[in-house]
């Protein structure tokens, strides 16, 4: 499985946008790249998900670069709700994107 | 509401006890998984199950054991309770264990070894 590696926080400000960066050098040919958002207490909740380029939904965009060894969530004019941890996982399939790893802490602050 | 039902919510009980989690998945959801997650600490991955068939094994403990009955909803049993095993326990549903997806989680259930 690809190990994904992000920063442990972040901090921002309400309205700014937010750039959490996943580094995934050993990511295979099949893997997809999916995000992850959750709040204290609460179960995880999809995001985005991306193979190369560019993807964007109502929420986000993913920016993934051609090597593939990195990929960009981007978070437009944060808000306070948006304080939550982010995780980053690689896989083929929901079978094996099984590992969460510690995720990225967002700090929104007024 | 990601549509997967988790029960129950909240569960005290001691040491060396045992109980059950129960996990209803998305209608139409054939996998389902089990995670735990301690105090501040990521997502620990336990167990995959798909259509009544365990598909992958995480971090599991001896002491704890799963199933899926064919009505597709899963058991999670914690048995010889530890303080260390008080954590927040999360199902998650998708529709296939082979194909791209996201993982839809229920609310967990909280459970507190005393």
């Amino acid at each position: 499985l690809a190990k994904t590696t992000q920063p442990i926080s972040m901090d921002s400000y309400e309205g700014q946008e937010v750039n959490i960066t996943c580094s995934h050098n050993n990511i295979a040919t099949n893997d997809y790249i999916t995000w992850y958002q959750q709040f204290p207490s609460q179960g995880p909740r999809f995001i985005i998900q991306g193979y190369k380029t560019k993807v964007t939904n109502e929420v986000a965009s993913l920016f993934i670069p051609a090597d593939r060894k990195s990929s960009t969530l981007s978070l437009p004019r944060v808000s306070l709700s948006d304080t939550a941890v982010y995780y980053c996982l690689v896989g083929y399939n929901a079978g094996n994107m099984l590992t969460f790893g510690g995720g990225t802490r967002l700090m929104v602050k007024p | 509401d990601s549509g997967v039902t988790q029960t129950p919510k909240h569960l005290i009980t001691a040491t060396g006890q045992r109980v059950t989690l129960r996990c209803s998945p998305r209608s139409g959801d054939l996998s389902v998984y089990w995670y735990q997650q301690s105090l501040d600490q990521g997502l620990q991955f336990l167990i995959q199950y798909y259509n009544g068939e365990e598909r992958a094994k995480g971090n599991i403990l001896e002491r704890f054991s799963a199933q899926q009955f064919p009505d597709l909803h899963s058991e999670l049993n914690l048995s010889s309770l530890e303080l260390g095993d008080s954590a927040l326990y999360f199902c998650a549903s998708s529709v296939s264990s082979g194909q791209i997806g996201e993982l839809f989680f229920g609310e967990g259930s909280r459970l507190t070894v005393l």
